[in-house]
């Protein structure tokens, strides 16, 4: 079945670090991709997403590509910021319509030290 | 526009006691969607309803679990006769009616944290 798999964490960087949270997924269609973040004690957000091979999802300095060949999803942002500190979950859906039925990777922590 | 309402935030239940969480979709969202997480987990696809219908219910524990999304009212989850394992985050996510064939995003609640005790 579909999966997805995430580097584990947790990672620790200092604030203006370059951050790099590596994805790579399993799929039998052409899923969309997703990675959304969890602030403590919070729901999921959705940070960014990409709906087809190519395609690169942006949003408050962080982007992911969507890599078909290597069928690779990875989220980067340039220098990270101490409230960036968080959850980060990648996920696809492949359900064809609503993306509510969302396959989730464990997750990386990621903190922040100023 | 509120956004996803779960509730309570936080329940506490001893073994062999009922559970029930309860999802209020944002306005205008038909789709619920239950998703549990583990400690040190991701989260884990449970059921997915659209209004009185179970769409997929293909990550549902086969006994103790059951889900509905009525007509009028929240979506509740129940769990009966709670065991410390069902002790997990669960978080609800709903999304508007399909258009076609234009994909439309899921939107989270904070999740109801259940601690069995």
């Amino acid at each position: 079945g579909d999966s997805v798999t995430q580097m584990e964490g947790p990672v620790t960087l200092s604030e203006e670090a370059f951050l790099t949270i590596n994805c790579t997924y399993t799929a039998t269609g052409y899923p969309s991709l997703f990675w959304y973040v969890q602030y403590p004690g919070e729901g999921l957000q959705l940070l960014l997403k990409a709906t087809k091979a190519d395609d690169k999802g942006s949003n408050k300095g962080f982007e992911a590509t969507y890599r078909k060949e290597t069928t690779s999803f990875h989220l980067e942002k340039g220098s990270v910021q101490v409230s960036d500190s968080a959850v980060y979950f990648c996920a696809l859906s492949d359900s064809g319509g609503s993306q509510g039925n969302l396959i989730f990777g464990k997750g990386t922590k990621l903190s922040v030290k100023p | 526009n509120a956004g996803v309402m779960q509730n309570p935030r936080h329940l506490v239940r001893r073994r062999g006691q009922e559970a029930r969480l309860r999802c209020s979709p944002m306005k205008g969202h038909s789709h619920v969607y239950w998703y549990r997480q583990l400690p040190e987990e991701g989260l884990k696809f449970m059921v997915y309803l659209q209004k009185e219908n179970i769409i997929d219910e293909s990550g549902m524990p086969k006994e103790r679990f059951s889900a509905e999304f009525p007509k009028e009212g929240p979506s509740i989850l129940r769990i009966q006769q709670v065991v410390r394992g069902d002790s997990a985050a669960y978080f609800c996510a709903s999304s508007p009616p399909l258009r076609g064939a234009l994909n439309t995003e899921a939107f989270f609640g904070q999740g109801t944290r259940l601690t069995v005790v």
